[in-house]
C-alpha cells in the first residue's frame, strides 16, 4: 500500500531564516506531487505542484519553490523565510491525476 | 479563477441528528471528492465521484455529483462525536495538470 511522509512534523524558525521541508511517498511510481499550505484550519492553497523529476509548475508568486530531486521525493524551500510563511504545509499526491492523498503536514511557525 | 463555495461554514449539532453540507461551483468539474479533517492532521479522503448524476455511500457518509456537474453533497446520517472536524469538498479541474480546487470547508462540532 501507499504511504506518504513529511517531515519535520512542527518547526519553528526565526524571519529571514533558510526552510526546507521534505515530503516522500512509497509504495507508488510516477506520482504527481503538490505541496498546499493551510492557514487558520481553512481553506487549502495549491503552492505547487510536479508531474516527474525536475518538472515544478508554481501556482502563486511567492517566497517559496519546490524541487524533486526524485521520483517519490518533493521538497518545498525559501532562502529567507517571512512571517506570512507561517502555516501548515501539505504534501499530497495522485496517480492518473485523480483522488489526491495527503500526508500529515507541517507546522511551521516563523517568529 | 475556478471557485467552490461551501456552506454552511459551520454546523453545532446534537449526537444522532443528520448532517448535510454542499458546495457549488460556477465552473463545471469532472470529479467531486469529499475530505475530513481533523485537528493537526491531513485531510482523509472520504467519497470519490466520477459521474453527472452519481449518488455513491460510504458507511453513514452519502455523496452526489450534481447532474449539472457545478455542485455536489454530502449527507451524514445519525452523527456521532467521532465526526467532529472540518469537511472540504474538492472538485478535479477539467484541464491541465489535475488540479484540485477545495471549497473553504464545513466545520462540524457535535454537542453529546
Amino acid at each position: 500500500s501507499q504511504t506518504i511522509h513529511q517531515w519535520p512534523a512542527t518547526l519553528v524558525q526565526p524571519v529571514g531564516s533558510p526552510l526546507s521541508l521534505e515530503c516522500t511517498v512509497e509504495g507508488t511510481s510516477n506520482p504527481n506531487l503538490y505541496w498546499y499550505r493551510q492557514a487558520a484550519g481553512r481553506g487549502l492553497q495549491l503552492l505547487f505542484y510536479s508531474v516527474g523529476i525536475g518538472q515544478i509548475s508554481s501556482e502563486v508568486p511567492q517566497n517559496l519553490s519546490a524541487s524533486r530531486p526524485q521520483d517519490r521525493q518533493f521538497i518545498l524551500s525559501s532562502k529567507k523565510l517571512l512571517l506570512s510563511d507561517s502555516g501548515f504545509y501539505l504534501c499530497a499526491w495522485s496517480v492518473l491525476g485523480n483522488e489526491q492523498y495527503f500526508g500529515p503536514g507541517t507546522r511551521l511557525t516563523v517568529t | 479563477g475556478q471557485q467552490l463555495n461551501q456552506s454552511p461554514q459551520s454546523m453545532f449539532i446534537q449526537e444522532g441528528e443528520d448532517v448535510s453540507m454542499n458546495c457549488t461551483s460556477s465552473s463545471i468539474f469532472n470529479t467531486w471528492l469529499w475530505y475530513k479533517q481533523e485537528p493537526g492532521e491531513g485531510p482523509v479522503l472520504l467519497i470519490a465521484l466520477y459521474k453527472a448524476g452519481e449518488l455513491t455511500s460510504n458507511g453513514r457518509l452519502t455523496a452526489q455529483f450534481g447532474i449539472t456537474r457545478k455542485d455536489s453533497f454530502l449527507n451524514i446520517s445519525a452523527s456521532i462525536p467521532s465526526d467532529v472536524g472540518i469537511y472540504f469538498c474538492a472538485g478535479l479541474t477539467v484541464q491541465g495538470a489535475q488540479k484540485l480546487v477545495f471549497g473553504q470547508g464545513t466545520r462540524l462540532t457535535i454537542n453529546p
